[in-house]
């Protein structure tokens, strides 16, 4: 059974600091991962999605980025946060190739201080 | 304006009773997801649609693509089914999801 999970759980970080978020997905080869974001008591903005290793298309420009470094691991970071990134980050996946369905993360909760 | 339009934005209702939910696309959708946000986060998928219904236990599904709309059912409503429910279109095979500003859905015992 595929399983996905996000590190860390939740995190207080400072303005101006460096910020990384992971994401694992085991049991399944080649998945198409994404990156989403949602504000407090809002909707999911989509970041960016990646279909292979080594490539990552950005979906909507926030100051931050996004690698693939692994297959299975899906990373975003910032150099600098700022106060506009608190929220709920999520990761998913979903099968190789388009038109199927996405499976979530537990997600990660960020407050920006 | 919004490509998603999903209604109602919050719905109270006692246990046992059914309600009904619905997303209008103003553009051309391919295929409908609906979720159910819990109250910790954790996203959950209900249904993943083409065109047609789907049904698992007491919830519904229908995605009709020519009239632009899907609907979510649910029957004798219970209490952990509490939480936001998001509909999300895919367009064109583009590897994104367009969302619904979801419907906060209180269950009272």
């Amino acid at each position: 059974a595929q399983t996905i999970h996000q590190w860390p759980v939740a995190e207080i970080k400072a303005v101006g600091s460096p910020l990384s978020l992971g994401c694992t997905i085991k049991g399944k080869s080649s998945p198409n991962l994404y990156w989403y974001w949602q504000a407090t008591g809002g909707t999911l903005q989509q970041l960016f999605y990646s279909i292979t290793v080594g490539q990552v298309e950005s979906v909507v420009q926030l100051n931050l980025s996004a690698s693939r470094p692994k297959d299975d691991q899906f990373i975003l970071s910032t150099e600098k946060l700022l106060l506009s990134h608190s929220g709920f980050y999520l990761c998913a996946w979903s099968q190789q190739g388009a038109n199927s369905d996405y499976t979530f993360g537990s997600g990660t909760r960020l407050l920006v201080i | 304006g919004d490509k998603v339009k999903q209604s109602p934005s919050a719905l109270s209702l006692q246990e046992g009773t059914n309600s009904a939910l619905r997303c209008n696309f103003s553009i051309a959708a391919t295929t409908v997801q609906w979720f159910l946000q819990n109250p910790r986060g954790s996203l959950i998928n209900l249904f993943y649609l083409v065109p047609g219904t789907k049904e698992n236990g007491r919830l519904k599904s229908a995605f009709d693509s020519k009239e632009s709309y899907s609907t979510l059912h649910i029957r004798d409503a219970q209490l952990e089914d509490s939480g936001t429910y998001f509909c999300a279109a895919e367009m064109d095979s583009n590897y994104q999801l367009i969302w619904g500003s979801g419907t906060k859905l209180i269950i009272k015992p």
